[in-house]
């Protein structure tokens, strides 16, 4: 079935390094492509997201990039600070029964930036 | 809590017992979902509902029921045929019929069998 490939499952790097999760997806016809950050015991928060449409996106420290064509999409993160650890979630739109959409995450990264 | 609420934050079940997990949002958010997570499986999708009146099951429905009688609330009962219900459930929703807005999730109810 449909289904979201996440990697690496856990990312250890130093403050002030570069940190890349990278996504793969089954559905050729997703469009839509969200990353969350969740802190120990809280919600996932809306980090970032891409539409099919463009190819990269940035906001400020963090960028997404989407290569439809291999159906794979990667998340970047610039000079990493202690407070981006986290678990990382993407996830991609896809098309379910009935015709409605839902989205389907990928497992996700535990990232930990050490001081 | 950003629009969403679920209620409570910690719940304990009996064996055999059903319970019911509370989710409220003020967002006028058509699509809401109920997910559960567990330790390295990351989210995974037990019912949804797109309207009100209607919802269908997920990845994972089997032991769980829920209700969509209002458009603010999606209550999720959690019965005594799921066997391992002891997980971090979240409720999440979204604007519009499609799914390329992003979610609005609540903070959460972790539930344990004692």
């Amino acid at each position: 079935g449909e289904n979201v490939e996440q990697h690496p499952s856990t990312l250890s790097v130093q403050e002030g390094d570069s940190a890349v999760i990278k996504c793969t997806y089954s559905d050729s016809a997703s469009n839509y492509f969200p990353w969350y950050k969740q802190e120990l015991g809280k919600r996932p928060q809306l980090i970032i997201d891409i539409r099919s449409n463009v190819g990269e996106k940035k906001d400020q420290r963090i960028a997404v990039t989407l290569n439809k064509t291999a159906k794979h999409f990667s998340l970047h993160i610039t000079e990493t600070q202690p407070e981006d650890s986290a678990v990382y979630f993407c996830a991609a739109s896809i098309t379910w029964r009935g015709g409605s959409e839902k989205l389907v995450f990928g497992k996700g990264t535990k990232l930990t930036v050490n001081p | 809590d950003g629009g969403i609420t679920q209620s409570p934050k910690y719940l304990f079940r009996k064996e055999g017992q059903n319970v019911t997990l509370s989710c409220e949002q003020n967002l006028n958010h058509d699509a809401m979902y109920w997910y559960r997570q567990d330790p390295g499986q990351g989210l995974r999708l037990i019912y949804y509902s797109q309207i009100v009146n209607d919802f269908q099951k997920g990845d994972i429905a089997e032991g769980y029921s829920v209700s969509r009688e209002k458009k603010e609330s999606f209550p999720l009962t959690v019965t005594s045929a799921q066997k391992n219900p002891t997980a971090f459930y979240l409720c999440a929703s979204t604007t519009g019929w499609g799914s390329d807005y992003g979610y609005t999730f609540g903070s959460g109810t972790r539930l344990t069998v004692v």
